[in-house]
């Protein structure tokens, strides 16, 4: 099974206008940490916002908010007011190890490729 | 601060030869892990290091290798490249590797194989 699951391979959507990528993750560990990365055509990996399962509180960086469902198993991106240089690859991507302790590597999405209109 | 530097940005070789890419990480970041992203795979982890100490790997053959060195650069090395070896490869770095940390990537280096 599938660890992480972004459903939405493209999207468009209207500059200005708020976007949600959506992403379920599947682990039996307590201890664990949600990712964001934005991958433009250029190729870097840009972080942009990180959820550890215990933090109580939605993460939030600046345009960019996670809505948290631990229940669901739900890691969702909200990017307001979207941008024409937000067209990109969004990948979701979790980790998984002990709290405070050395981790395992992230295991990715397959990615949304959203595109800004204008 | 300067971000987590891989080099070289681009790279060709021919089926059989090996390869060697470098990591530098931010500074102060003792965690280096490098990833392989294909159009088909998408993004796999390869393996881990920390304190020149291999902590975890993936699931990819022997010919797939690192090291780490005192000032937590490293490289990963690739002998008897195949076709199916071309990719992204990226790099990543965190303090220590802790699983509520943070994780911010290199800019990769796109390896051809012909």
């Amino acid at each position: 099974a599938q660890k992480i699951t972004q459903t939405q391979p493209g999207m468009f959507v209207q500059e200005k206008e708020a976007v949600t990528l959506d992403c379920t993750y599947d682990t039996s560990d307590q201890s664990y940490g949600l990712f964001w990365y934005k991958q433009p055509s250029s190729g870097e990996m840009i972080f942009l916002i990180y959820q550890g399962s215990y933090d109580e509180q939605n993460a939030t960086e600046g345009r960019y908010s996670l809505n948290f469902q631990k229940a669901r198993k739900s890691a969702n991106l909200v990017i307001s007011a979207s941008q024409l240089g937000d067209s990109a690859m969004y990948f979701c991507a979790m980790r998984e190890g002990p709290s405070g302790g050395g981790a395992d590597g992230l295991t990715f999405g397959k990615g949304t490729h959203l595109i800004i209109q204008p | 601060k300067a971000g987590v530097t891989q080099t070289p940005r681009y790279l060709i070789k021919t089926r059989g030869q090996q390869v060697t890419l470098s990591c530098s990480p931010i500074s102060g970041h003792r965690s280096v892990s490098w990833y392989q992203q294909t159009p088909g795979q998408g993004l796999q982890f390869l393996f881990e290091y920390f304190s020149e100490t291999q902590r975890n790997k993936g699931n990819f053959p022997g010919r797939f290798s690192g090291r780490q060195f005192s000032n937590s650069r490293s490289e990963m090395n690739v002998s008897t490249l195949e076709l199916g070896d071309s990719a992204l490869y990226l790099c990543a770095s965190s303090g220590q590797g802790l699983t509520n940390e943070k994780l911010f990537f290199g800019s990769g280096t796109q390896l051809s194989v012909l």
